[in-house]
C-alpha cells in the first residue's frame, strides 16, 4: 500500500497568517498531485511536482517536492478566507502500471476572517 | 477544455431503486476513474478504466456496476444499495501513459451527491 500521510489533519487560523501542510511516505512517487476541494464540491488540481527538490509557486502558495521524491509540502503565506477547504495530496507511485493514483490523508484548512 | 462533467448533481433513491451516475470528458484522456467520497476524507478509488477497459477494481461490491460506452463517456449503474453508500462520487480523467508523469493529471467532476434512503 503506498501511504500518504498528511498532517495536520485540522488546521484553523486566523486570516494573514501563515501555514504549512506536510505529506509524507515512505513509497517514491514519480509525479505528485496538489488538490482543493471546497464541501460538495470535486477537487481542484493546484500544482504538479515531477522533479525531486522541485519548488513551484501558485501566487500565495508554494509547493514542494522532497529530494527523494517521498514528500511534499504546502506552504500558504497571509491566509486568506477563501483557501478554506480540504488539500489533498495524490501520488503516481513510480512503478505504476495501471493508473493509480494514492491519496493523502487530506487537511482541512479554515480561515476565520 | 478540462471539464469532467457529472449527472446528476444531487440523487436520492430507495434501496431498491436502479440508478445510474453519468460522467463525460472531452479532453481526449483514455483513463476514467470513479471515486467514492465520505465527508471531510480523502476520495477512495473504486474503478479504473484505461483504454475503454477495467483495468482496476478495488473490490467494490457488485451492486455497483461500472460501464465505459466509449472514450469520452463513463457510467456507474446502481442497484439494491445500502444506506452506507450515501457519499459523494466523483469522476476523474487523466492521460493514460505512464512516461509522462505531467499526462497523469487528473482533473475530476464535480461530484454526485447520493443518498440512499
Amino acid at each position: 500500500t503506498q501511504l500518504l500521510e498528511q498532517s495536520p489533519q485540522f488546521l484553523s487560523i486566523q486570516e494573514g497568517e501563515n501555514l504549512t501542510v506536510y505529506c509524507n511516505s515512505s513509497s517514491v512517487f514519480s509525479s505528485l498531485q496538489w488538490y482543493r476541494q471546497e464541501p460538495g464540491e470535486g477537487p481542484v488540481l493546484l500544482v504538479t511536482v515531477v522533479t525531486g527538490g522541485e519548488v513551484k509557486k501558485l501566487k500565495r502558495l508554494t509547493f514542494q517536492f522532497g529530494d527523494a521524491r517521498k514528500d511534499s509540502s504546502l506552504h500558504i503565506t497571509a491566509a486568506q478566507p477563501g483557501d478554506t477547504g480540504l488539500y489533498l495530496c495524490a501520488g503516481l507511485a513510480r512503478e505504476n502500471t495501471g493508473n493509480q493514483f494514492y491519496f493523502g490523508t487530506g487537511t482541512s484548512l479554515t480561515v476565520i476572517p | 477544455d478540462t471539464e469532467v462533467t457529472q449527472t446528476p448533481k444531487h440523487l436520492v433513491m430507495g434501496m431498491t431503486n436502479k440508478k445510474s451516475l453519468k460522467c463525460e470528458q472531452h479532453m481526449g484522456h483514455r483513463a476514467m476513474y470513479w471515486y467514492k467520497q465520505k465527508a471531510k476524507k480523502p476520495p477512495e478509488l473504486m474503478f479504473v478504466y484505461s483504454y475503454e477497459k477495467l483495468s482496476i477494481n478495488e473490490s467494490v461490491p457488485s451492486r455497483f456496476s461500472p460501464e465505459c460506452p466509449n472514450s469520452s463517456l463513463l457510467n456507474l449503474h446502481l442497484h439494491a444499495l445500502q444506506p452506507e453508500d450515501s457519499a459523494l462520487y466523483l469522476c476523474a480523467s487523466s492521460r493514460a501513459s505512464v512516461r509522462d508523469p505531467y499526462y497523469n493529471e487528473q482533473f475530476f467532476g464535480p461530484g454526485t451527491r447520493l443518498t440512499v434512503l
